[in-house]
């Protein structure tokens, strides 16, 4: 079936820092791959997103690509604002599923000034 | 200006009761999706709707009934509230059917006491 898979939280770093939170995906064909994240108390807000391999998706900051070899989309920023702590979401969707979004269980970024 | 609007924001109530949730959005999309956020931040979808046609309809027990009565509102009904249906539920939607980008409302915290 189709899965999502992120690295367990919580993430907890210094302002400043490199942030790489994991995400892994099984699914049928080619999805399009997204990061969204929820602020404390907020809803959730799409990040970033590629639709195809090698596709770079970035925004504020991060950046994520998607790699079909490794099945992999990866989140990255180079340096961390304590504004970033939050919970970050990996979510593919799979051509033809109707709008049927598989999000990941979600990874909590703390950011310590 | 607010996109994809949700009320309430939350929602206490006992055992038994049935409550709503409604859903409206201002984008012009035809799409609309209901998703439930559990205790662990596990996001999954429920229902979405097209045009005010049911398009998904995932493993929800039957207490649980959408409602569209037209495209820019997707409501949420819940008959003989559980404990087990605490949880944020959120509103979601899309241009259209597939659409890679979903808008997200701020959610509606529900507590069955």
């Amino acid at each position: 079936g189709n899965s999502v898979t992120q690295m367990e939280g919580p993430v907890t770093l210094s302002e400043e820092a490199f942030l790489t939170i994991n995400c892994t995906y099984t699914a049928t064909g080619y999805p399009s791959l997204f990061w969204y994240v929820q602020y404390p108390g907020e809803g959730l807000q799409l990040l970033l997103k590629a639709t195809k391999a090698d596709d770079k998706g970035s925004n504020k900051g991060f950046e994520a690509t998607y790699r079909k070899e490794t099945t992999s989309f990866h989140l990255e920023k180079g340096s961390v604002q304590v504004s970033d702590s939050a919970v970050y979401f990996c979510a593919l969707l799979r051509r033809g599923s109707q709008g049927n979004l598989i999000f990941g269980k979600g990874t909590k970024l703390s950011v310590k000034p | 200006d607010t996109a994809v609007s949700q009320t309430p924001k939350y929602l206490v109530t006992q055992m038994g009761n049935d409550k709503s949730i409604k859903c409206e959005q201002n984008l012009g999309h035809d799409t609309m999706y209901w998703y439930k956020q559990d205790s662990k931040k596990f996001l999954k979808i429920m229902f979405s709707y097209n045009n005010k046609e049911l398009i998904i309809n995932e493993t929800v027990p039957n207490r649980f009934s959408p409602k569209s009565p037209d495209k820019a509102h997707l409501n949420l009904h819940i008959n003989s509230l559980e404990l087990g249906d605490s949880a944020v539920y959120f509103c979601a939607s899309s241009q259209f059917t597939g659409e890679e980008t979903q808008y997200f409302g701020p959610g509606t915290r529900l507590l069955v006491l």
